[in-house]
């Protein structure tokens, strides 16, 4: 089954600065992948997504990259803000056919603290 | 349009009682999903279900039962609780697979 391995677990940043997060997958087939973040006490949102056939989407500060071959996507936040301090998850699935219901595989999170 | 709502928010239960955990969707999403959140964990997949009266087993299934009587509604229930069943358990909802969902605010079950 899918695999969804993401790295750091904590980045602390200074406030202005910019933060990536890496998730890499291991099942070729998985086309659709989005970015969660959870702020504390509260449940999971999505912030941005992409499907396969795209390799990279903005949405204001933040974006994300795919590279398929290599099979690794990253969540790219520019100019940081201490709004920006939660734990990011990212996921993955395979298409909704053959047995597979398209659901999500999540990666293990991590912490992003921005100091101002 | 309130999205997700799980009950209760808190709860904590000696070992060996019983209890449910309710989620309603106000969104007309086929799919429902229960997730279980430990530190260093992250989310970790208990049951799910694909339509009305449908159920299928997760990552994590045992020591959890679920039902799915009406589609606005999911059901998740421990019938013997356990210290190792505390955790935050999250429900989600989407509208088929293969897309992002719409998670509730959790609950945060204790069991001593």
């Amino acid at each position: 089954g899918e695999n969804v391995e993401q790295h750091p677990s904590t980045l602390s940043v200074q406030e202005g600065d910019s933060a990536v997060i890496k998730c890499t997958y291991s099942d070729s087939a998985s086309n659709y992948f989005p970015w969660y973040k959870q702020e504390l006490g509260k449940g999971p949102q999505l912030i941005i997504d992409i499907r396969s056939n795209v390799g990279e989407k903005k949405d204001q500060r933040i974006a994300v990259t795919l590279n398929k071959t290599a099979k690794h996507f990253s969540l790219h936040i520019t100019e940081t803000q201490p709004e920006d301090s939660a734990v990011y998850f990212c996921a993955a699935s395979i298409p909704n056919y053959g047995g597979s219901q398209g659901n999500l595989i999540f990666g293990k999170g991590t912490k992003l603290s921005v100091k101002p | 349009n309130a999205g997700v709502t799980q009950t209760p928010k808190f709860r904590v239960l000696k070992t060996g009682q019983s209890m449910t955990l309710l989620c309603a969707q106000d969104m007309n999403h086929e799919y429902m999903y229960w997730y279980r959140q430990d530190p260093g964990m992250g989310l970790r997949l208990i049951h799910y279900s694909v339509g009305e009266g449908t159920t299928a087993k997760g990552e994590v299934p045992d020591g959890y039962n679920v039902s799915r009587l009406k589609k606005q509604n999911f059901l998740l229930g421990l019938e013997s609780a356990a210290p190792s069943q505390t955790s935050v358990y999250f429900c989600a909802s989407t509208r088929t697979g293969g897309r992002g969902y719409t998670f509730g605010s959790g609950t945060r079950l204790t069991v001593v």
